[in-house]
């Protein structure tokens, strides 16, 4: 369970905050991913990194910002949410040259709730 | 578009005995990976088993094993020797390297309770 963490584990924040969330994978990959998990909904792809890139950015508001420094770090960077942003944020990786048919690598998640 | 499909929101089953998770899928590509996942109460989302959509074969570890029928669309999972470290959600995932590789369509997923 080490191979992609993320930190924090919980975060609370106000609507008026800004806040970070970080992912870091150990596992060589190239390819990384922001998910949000709601209760009793399917998984939503927020964003896609390849090789530091975006390449899917999934009709998310732009209070939520992603940015990718390098392959092995990802980070979310929150301000002004809302309410209905409180969710489970997963970060994921996956090997990258060949996503269609790779193996995604989840992290524990950070379980955010925005009061 | 893609979709996938549990329409078994909660399922329950008696340790050491078998439990078979449903998932449907809706495609028009012939080239597709499909996965089953596994999400412990408050721990990381694991891979449980992989399928590629080219091999007949259904694909098994260990005491887990896929029913893959392509052309019916379907591919559930079945948990034999159930055990109380199996209670956890599981998400049924579709991946198509021809439409937008990079994404993965999730089902809703299914809560899985073991009883002792």
């Amino acid at each position: 369970e080490t191979g992609v963490t993320q930190t924090p584990r919980h975060l609370v924040m106000g609507m008026t905050n800004k806040k970070s969330l970080k992912c870091e994978q150990h596992l060589g990959h190239n390819a990384m991913y922001w998910y949000k998990q709601s209760a009793k909904k399917p998984l939503e792809l927020m964003f896609v990194y390849s090789l530091e890139e975006r390449v899917e950015n999934n009709s998310v508001p732009s209070r939520f910002s992603p940015e990718c420094p390098n392959s092995s770090h990802l980070f979310l960077h929150l301000h002004t949410l809302q309410p209905e942003d409180s969710a489970l944020y997963l970060c994921a990786s996956s090997q990258g040259p060949d996503p269609g048919r790779e193996t995604q690598y989840f992290g524990p998640g950070t379980r955010l709730l925005v009061l | 578009a893609q979709t996938v499909t549990q329409s078994q929101p909660e399922m329950s089953v008696q340790e050491a005995e078998t439990v078979t998770l449903s998932c449907t899928y809706d495609t028009s590509e012939s080239d597709y990976y499909l996965f089953w996942y596994k999400q412990p109460p408050s721990r990381q989302m694991i891979l449980v088993i992989r399928q590629e959509a080219y091999k007949q074969q259904n694909a098994t570890e260990n005491r887990f094993s896929v029913n893959f029928q392509k052309a019916a669309k379907s591919f559930s999972l079945k948990i034999s020797d159930s055990q109380l470290g199996d209670a956890a959600m599981y998400f049924c995932a579709y991946r198509s390297p021809n439409t937008g590789g990079f994404k993965t369509i999730f089902g809703a997923g299914t809560r899985l309770f073991v009883k002792a």
